[in-house]
Formats: C-alpha cells, structure tokens, sequence
C-alpha cells in the first residue's frame, strides 16, 4: 500500500516556467488537497477536491490550477512560475467526514529563481 | 472555520511523559479534534483524534475536557523521535468543509536526551 505519492521530490524552475507536480493515491479516497508550507509556517491550502471531476479554491489558489479526472491522480500545475511560489508542497487524502484520518505525501521542494 | 490556541513550543526530557495543550472554544458539537505532527522535512502524519471520550491508540492518548473547549495530547514516554512540530485541528463532520484541515503554527516539541 504505497499511500500518498508525490513526485518529483525536488524542482527548481526559472520564473515564467509552468510545470505540474503530480499527486496519486492508492487508497480510494474521494477527498484530495494541496497544500503549501513556508518556511515557520503551518500549511495552508491551495486547491482541493471532493472527487473526480469536483475541484474547489482553498485559501491561497492564485497561481495555480488543478483538476481531478480520476479517483487516484490530483495534479497541480503552475501556470507561470513565480519567485513567491518557492515553498515545499504537500498533498494530502482522506475518506470523507470529520471522523477521517488524513494521509500526506513527503512533499514536494520547489525553488524559483 | 473553528480555531485552535496552541503554545508555540514546549520542551521534554527523553522517557518522561508530554502533555501537549489545545484551546479549542468555538468548537461546534459536530467537529473532530485531530492532533497530527511534522517531523523534520517530512509531511504531516497522522497522530489520533477524537469527538467526545478520550482515546488511546498506539502513539498517543487524547484527553477532551467535558465541555470540549480543550483537548491534551499525551505522550506517555517521550523518545527522541517524538521531536516534531504538533498541530491541534479542528475537522467538521458534516457540510461543505469537512474536507478541511486548516492548519496554525502548531506546537514545536524539543526532546533532551
């Protein structure tokens, strides 16, 4: 059971560059989020989805798109990159209600130069 | 969203127990208190949670005041590997955030050996 895998592990872009981070679960879970962590600071979220084909804002959504059209795959991609997005990237799945445990990848490292 | 009150750290010796605080006063009758942590450069990791009655599992106890206005996670015997950064949540079971896990600063755990 591999759990919640994001790759890559670490990125560097260049200003202006797009790219996707990728984002799969083996667990049938119908909820998937990302989340972004700065240096000190808690995580905050990105994007979320209640299952395939739903996708929502979250609280900082600006610069950045998602979709979801499978269960197991939540990608989110960068549409121009910028020096502010430079943070580490979590994504993260759960069964749905508040009783649920949430399982997070390792995370992904991303700079912007 | 419901909000929880954390110290910013608090400090252990290794084999003693860790009673770690959360103030949670605007929690709703419907909400899970979730504790997670963060080791070092690693995603956040389930730890335990609860509704009304305190629970045990392998990592760790929950104890939930009466009113549910607080919560304390207890870690019987601190090891080395519990130094981390813990985070008290809040997760709703029912309506259109139950997805969500809105994350604060946490609390930073220093374990001495």
């Amino acid at each position: 059971n591999a759990g919640v895998t994001q790759t890559p592990k670490f990125q560097v872009l260049k200003t202006g560059q797009s790219m996707t981070l990728q984002c799969a679960q083996d667990m049938n879970h119908e909820y998937m989020s990302w989340y972004r962590q700065d240096p000190g600071m808690g995580l905050r979220l990105i994007h979320y989805s209640v299952g395939a084909g739903i996708t929502d804002q979250g609280e900082v959504p600006n610069g950045y798109n998602v979709s979801r059209s499978t269960t197991e795959d939540f990608p989110l991609r960068l549409l121009s990159a910028a020096p502010s997005q430079t943070s580490v990237y979590f994504c993260a799945s759960s069964y749905r209600g508040g009783g649920t445990e949430a399982f997070f990848g390792q995370g992904t490292r991303l700079t912007v130069v | 969203d419901a909000k929880t009150t954390q110290p910013n750290s608090m400090e252990s010796n290794e084999e003693e127990p860790v009673h770690l605080p959360c103030n949670h006063s605007t929690i709703s009758g419907t909400d899970y208190i979730h504790w997670y942590r963060q080791l070092p450069s690693q995603g956040p990791e389930y730890v335990i949670h609860g509704l009304t009655s305190n629970v045990n599992n392998r990592m760790a106890s929950l104890a939930i005041a009466e009113d549910r206005k607080s919560s304390t996670l207890i870690l019987h015997r601190a090891t080395l590997r519990d130094a981390a950064v813990y985070y008290c949540i809040l997760r709703a079971n029912s309506g259109g955030s139950n997805y969500k896990l809105t994350f604060g600063k946490g609390t930073l755990l220093t374990v001495n050996p």
